[in-house]
């Protein structure tokens, strides 16, 4: 079945920097977008950026656009978030989450189609001093 | 850009039905039929409910469906079950290949 797996939670003082992976299996990688999402404590759900797993393009929201670095190994069917210049509001729950993909004629995906099917369970990362 | 509007609470009796709003604007919600639902229970996965307005995955009960009307999206819940009971938001592509997420409301099963 179609599944992410992140890695585990993360302590990090000020100034740091994280990165949060985010295992896939049951599906082509390949063809399909990643999206990441923030949630801070009593906070709503942040949309943070996503990568084409494929092609390797990214985009991000321009709340973090200077902080964030979305990468991806194909190899590893892995995708990975970097944060840097965490700060104590960036405590929080990160999750990696499958575009559910924008299918063709034939049913093969083609890009985006900007809604989240599969989501990981999250990773906490706590930033403290 | 403020994020999408919603209600902090609904509530509602087991049986009855309940409507949470998602207002944007029309650059965003208005503009396109990219609104998708999520419900998410505390210390659990988001949950996908309903994607392109009103489409629902295999899986989520025929309870849940989405609408949009002008720059409001809406999803009605009927039959309201105690498991119900959680918070909701509305996720919108808002243009330039990025996404915008309301604000969520929380939905307390009486």
């Amino acid at each position: 079945q179609v599944q992410l797996v992140q890695s585990g939670a993360e302590v990090k003082k000020p100034g740091a920097s994280v990165k949060v992976s985010c295992k896939a299996s049951g599906y082509i990688f390949g063809s399909y977008t990643m999206h990441w999402v923030r949630q801070a404590p009593g906070q709503s759900l942040e949309w943070m950026g996503w990568i084409s797993a494929g092609s390797g393009n990214t985009k991000y929201s321009q709340q973090f656009q200077d902080r964030v670095t979305i990468t991806r190994d194909t190899s590893a069917s892995t995708v990975y978030m970097e944060l840097s210049g965490l700060r104590s509001e960036d405590t929080a729950v990160f999750y990696c989450a499958r575009d559910g993909g924008y299918a063709d004629d034939n049913g093969l995906i083609v890009g985006a189609d900007y809604y989240m099917d599969v989501w990981g369970k999250g990773t906490t990362v706590t930033v403290s001093s | 850009q403020s994020a999408l509007t919603q209600a902090a609470s609904v509530s509602g009796s087991p049986g009855q039905s309940i409507t949470i709003s998602c207002t944007g604007t029309s650059s965003d919600v208005g503009s396109y039929n990219l609104v998708s639902w999520y419900q998410h229970h505390p210390d659990k996965a988001p949950k996908l409910m309903i994607y392109e307005v009103n489409k629902r995955p295999s899986g989520v009960s025929n309870r849940f469906s989405g609408s949009k009307s002008g720059n409001t999206a809406s999803l009605t819940i009927s039959g309201l079950q105690a498991e119900d009971e959680a918070d909701y938001y509305c996720c919108s592509y808002v243009g330039s290949s990025t996404l915008m997420f309301g604000g969520g409301t929380k939905l307390t099963v009486l």
